[in-house]
């Protein structure tokens, strides 16, 4: 049973392009979390989906930020224009449900670096 | 504002000593979990604590919930160099509310 994971490990990308960072859920999860942290900082919560639902997003920035997770395929965090303070590493976790009841599984991350 | 404040944020001490994390909040939550971060991975679940005043042992590690469910402490017992890491607690509601972490560092 393979765990979450995350692609790519580590993301370059040069001021102003788009970061798309993927994330598969383990077999048989529909809930997925994303977080970020900072060097030196703990997780950040971002955004909570479930399978073509946004739950919760109060931890999104307002612009350039977008999560998704279609009926098919994987969980995408995508930012949009990336600027130097995006350069952190990002965090996907799954559930079978609400995490207040199931235990939740984080994957690798993806070390992103904007240049 | 931080939701969940981890004491201390840095510690280095030497093979064989105790030691002891605390985390506090002011917010209940259904439950309080505690990870354990290497670098350059993700984190990695220890314990699940549910019920007010539940202790539950891990070897040499020992996690209390406080009665109110608001804190929790991990004590190290006899630390040895393989304690070396990020611990994270993190309060549970519908979504898992991470502290800032501890880095601890044990001194062989």
């Amino acid at each position: 049973n393979a765990g979450v994971m995350q692609n790519p490990r580590h993301l370059v990308r040069r001021r102003g392009q788009e970061a798309r960072l993927r994330c598969s859920p383990m077999k048989g999860h529909s809930h997925v979390y994303w977080y970020r942290q900072l060097p030196e900082e703990g997780l950040k919560f971002m955004v909570y989906l479930q399978k073509e639902n946004i739950i919760d997003e109060s931890g999104m920035p307002k612009e350039r930020f977008s999560a998704e997770f279609p009926k098919e395929g994987p969980s995408i965090l995508r930012i949009q224009q990336v600027v130097r303070g995006d350069s952190a590493a990002y965090f996907c976790a799954s559930s079978p449900g609400t995490t207040g009841n199931t235990e939740a599984f984080f994957g690798q991350g993806t070390r992103l670096t904007v240049v | 504002t931080q939701l969940l404040e981890q004491s201390p944020q840095f510690l280095s001490i030497q093979e064989g000593e105790n030691l002891t994390v605390y985390c506090n909040s002011s917010s209940v939550f259904s439950s309080l979990q505690w990870y354990r971060q290497e670098p350059g991975e993700g984190p990695v679940l220890l314990v699940t604590v549910v019920t007010g005043g539940e202790v539950k042992k891990l070897k040499r590690l020992t996690f209390q919930f406080g009665d109110a469910r608001k804190d929790s402490s991990l004590h190290i017992t006899a630390a040895q160099p393989g304690d070396t890491g990020l611990y994270l607690c993190a309060g549970v509601r519908d979504k898992i509310i991470f502290g800032k972490g501890t880095r601890l560092h044990i001194l062989p």
